[in-house]
């Protein structure tokens, strides 16, 4: 069966820190992957998605960027942290393509950036 | 994908049935109909998806409206690990890897 892996469970950064975020997929291959943000009572907003490896589009302006080295490997990185970073932050994957596609989310990371 | 409207709250009684609704006035011809819930603190979990027939499984069933405009979710008989944040999403195919989440109905169970 397909396991989703999302690390850490929390994190408390500093402004201007760095970050990365890792998530791996089990039990499937060429998964589509995606990152989403969850702010403080706000709905989900996808941030990056990807359909293979080194292909990453994304879909909000932003301080972040995502890298895919591994077919089942998505990385949500960040040179210097802003206080805007915080948030519920969700890892999913998916596969196969149309309109009866399937998201299968991992248990996120709370960021906190202080 | 088709924009959807969902109340921003509903409120139950445990054991009770619940129908949570969502209009989708825009949506094609080929969209699916998808829910997602999300639980406290953790990422959202697939509930059900459906076409054009109404659709049941293990969690619930999906009644769509014949002109495909609205949809309600039903649990038939709610529980307290029911509360939670629904979300109805309009899932447009192709190349379009991007499922669009609104704010959802937070579905309050009442022991």
């Amino acid at each position: 069966s397909q396991t989703i892996h999302q690390w850490p469970a929390t994190l408390v950064q500093p402004v201007g820190s760095p970050l990365s975020l890792e998530c791996t997929v089990e039990g499937t291959s060429n998964p589509n992957l995606y990152w989403y943000r969850q702010a403080a009572g706000r709905g989900l907003q996808l941030l990056f998605y990807s359909v293979g490896i080194g292909q990453i589009s994304s879909e909000v302006p932003q301080n972040l960027s995502a890298s895919r080295p591994q077919d089942r490997q998505f990385i949500l990185s960040s040179k210097k942290l802003l206080l805007s970073d915080s948030g519920f932050y969700l890892c999913a994957w998916s596969v196969g393509t149309g309109s009866s596609e399937k998201l299968f989310f991992g248990s996120g990371t709370q960021l906190s950036v202080l | 994908d088709a924009k959807t409207t969902q109340p921003n709250s509903m409120e139950s009684n445990e054991e009770e049935p619940v129908h949570l609704p969502c209009n989708h006035s825009t949506i094609s011809g080929t969209d699916y109909i998808h829910w997602y819930r999300q639980l406290p603190s953790q990422g959202p979990e697939y509930v059900i998806h459906g076409l054009t027939s109404n659709v049941n499984n293990r969690m619930a069933s999906l009644a769509i409206a014949e002109d495909r405009k609205s949809s309600t979710l039903i649990l038939h008989r709610a529980t307290l690990r029911d509360a939670a944040v629904y979300y109805c999403i309009g899932r447009g195919g192709g190349s379009n890897y991007k499922l669009t989440f609104g704010k959802g109905t937070l579905l309050t169970v009442n022991p």
